[in-house]
C-alpha cells in the first residue's frame, strides 16, 4: 500500500527538542521531494520545509529556519524533522507529504503526528 | 513570499447546491495552483492540481479554473461528504503557501 506514516510527536517543554519520522512505503521514496506541513488544531495549513529526493537541498519557512532540520534516509525510506529550541507556537499536527515532480502538488499525505510544546 | 487570499472563509450550503470558492495570489503563478479538501481529524486530500486537473479518483462534480492570479474551485451538486474545509496552495515557488481555508458547512 502506498502510504506515509508519521511518528514521534509528543509533549515537550519549551526549549526542548524532538525528532519526527515519516515512514514511506509502496513507492520509490528516493525519487521524490518530500515536505513537512503543520497545522495548529482548528487553524489552517502551514508549509514548514522541503527536502530534495537525494537530500542535498533543503528549504525552510522563516519561522523555523535555524531551529528545524529536515533529513532523509533513502535506505530506510524515512523522512525526518529534527526540531530544536521548540516554542509554544510550534504546537501543531505535523504532516509529511510527497511532491509529485511535474506540477509539484502534494499527492500523498500522512495522517499527522501531534507535537505539543508546553511546560 | 506569495500571499494567498481565499474567499469566503466559510459558507453554508445545502445538498445539491453549486458552490464556488475563490483564491487570489499576490503575484502571477501561471497555473501552479492546487486545491485540497480536509475533513475533520483527517489529512488533506488533493482534489485539483495545476488549476484545472482533476486528481485521479476525485468525483467529477469538483472542477477548478483560473490562471495568473485568480482561481476558483467549484462543486456542482454538493454531497454530504463534501462538507469539509478547502485549501488552495501555490506550487510556483517556495515557500509553498496555502490559503487560509474555506469551511463548507451544512445549511
Amino acid at each position: 500500500e502506498v502510504q506515509l506514516v508519521e511518528s514521534g510527536g509528543a509533549l515537550v517543554q519549551p526549549g526542548g527538542s524532538l525528532r519526527l519520522s515519516c515512514a514511506a512505503s509502496g513507492f520509490t521514496f528516493s525519487t521524490y521531494w518530500m515536505h513537512w506541513v503543520r497545522q495548529v488544531p482548528g487553524k489552517g495549513l502551514v508549509w514548514v520545509s522541503r527536502i530534495k529526493s537525494d537530500g542535498n537541498i533543503t528549504n525552510y519557512a522563516e519561522s523555523v529556519k535555524g531551529r528545524f532540520t529536515s533529513s532523509r534516509d533513502n535506505t530506510k525510506n524515512t523522512l525526518y524533522l529534527q526540531m530544536n529550541s521548540l516554542r509554544a507556537e510550534d504546537t501543531a499536527v505535523y504532516y509529511c507529504a510527497r511532491e509529485e515532480g511535474g506540477d509539484r502538488y502534494f499527492d500523498l499525505w500522512g495522517r499527522g503526528t501531534l507535537v505539543t510544546v508546553s511546560s | 513570499d506569495i500571499q494567498m487570499t481565499q474567499s469566503p472563509s466559510s459558507l453554508s450550503a445545502s445538498v445539491g447546491d453549486r458552490v464556488t470558492i475563490t483564491c487570489r495570489t499576490s503575484q502571477t503563478i501561471s497555473s501552479n495552483l492546487n486545491w485540497y479538501q480536509q475533513r475533520p481529524g483527517k489529512a488533506p486530500k488533493l482534489l485539483i492540481y495545476a488549476a484545472s486537473n482533476l486528481q485521479s479518483g476525485v468525483p467529477s462534480r469538483f472542477s477548478g479554473s483560473g490562471s495568473g492570479t485568480d482561481f476558483s474551485l467549484t462543486i456542482t451538486g454538493l454531497q454530504p461528504e463534501d462538507f469539509a474545509t478547502y485549501y488552495c496552495q501555490q506550487s510556483y515557488s517556495t515557500p509553498r503557501t496555502f490559503g487560509q481555508g474555506t469551511k463548507v458547512e451544512i445549511k
